[in-house]
């Protein structure tokens, strides 16, 4: 079972307020990912972090900022929500062993974000 | 990141076996095929990995071409619980990551 925790499942939220989705992991993996998802749709990497002070866009551009103060919190944050913020966001976390290519990502269970 | 193609959906029988093709002709020597898949309304969970040998876990069987250029996933049973999304994708180590495309819609009929 993965030990990997998001919170809130839901949140509908209005526009204009500043939202932070929170992730965290308690199994000491260095790496990091938030994934972007709509209904039916593909996932899409917004922000990923190789460890602790690392920040990385991913290759979908997103308005969210991400923070990496501790090992086991990456959490999501928007200024500014807006509609075409709705979407279901997904973190995830590996390891990051220099060499390995043996990493199995755990996935949260999601935030489904609705800004009205 | 290298690409992979597949099946845009398939259907199974409950209690039949299931291959989902996935095509990489681009792999590089390095990339290792990572399998995942999607239940509805969950984050993806990972199923299994290989690099260049055939690959069994309890979840299933990853079958990998001599070339590398193709891979299946084996589902030896199918039952409900694994009508999903799966996803074929190439993970070139800790330092790449895991980019999502489509996916294969497995959908199971009892």
């Amino acid at each position: 079972e993965a030990d990997i925790y998001q919170t809130p499942r839901y949140l509908v939220i209005g526009t204009g307020k500043k939202i932070t989705l929170e992730c965290s992991q308690t199994m000491g993996h260095d790496k990091m990912y938030w994934y972007q998802q709509d209904p039916g749709m593909e996932l899409h990497l917004i922000h990923y972090s190789y460890g602790v002070n690392s920040t990385e866009k991913g290759d979908l551009s997103s308005e969210s900022t991400v923070s990496r103060i501790r090992t086991e919190h990456f959490p999501l944050t928007l200024e500014s929500a807006r509609p075409s913020h709705t979407s279901q966001y997904l973190c995830a976390s590996s390891e990051s062993v220099a060499g390995s290519m043996n990493t199995e990502a755990f996935f949260g269970q999601g935030t489904r974000l609705t800004v009205v | 990141d290298a690409k992979t193609t597949q099946p845009n959906s398939m259907e199974s029988n409950e209690e039949e076996p299931v291959h989902l093709p996935c095509n990489h002709s681009t792999i590089s020597g390095t990339d290792y095929i990572h399998w995942y898949r999607q239940l509805p309304s969950q984050g993806p969970e990972y199923v299994i990995h290989g690099l260049t040998s055939n690959v069994n876990n309890r979840m299933a069987s990853l079958a990998i071409a001599e070339d590398r250029k193709s891979s299946t996933l084996i589902l030896h049973r199918a039952t409900l619980r694994d009508a999903a999304v799966y996803y074929c994708i190439l993970y070139g180590g800790s330092q790449g990551n895991l980019i999502f495309g489509k996916g294969t819609k497995l959908s199971v009929k009892p």
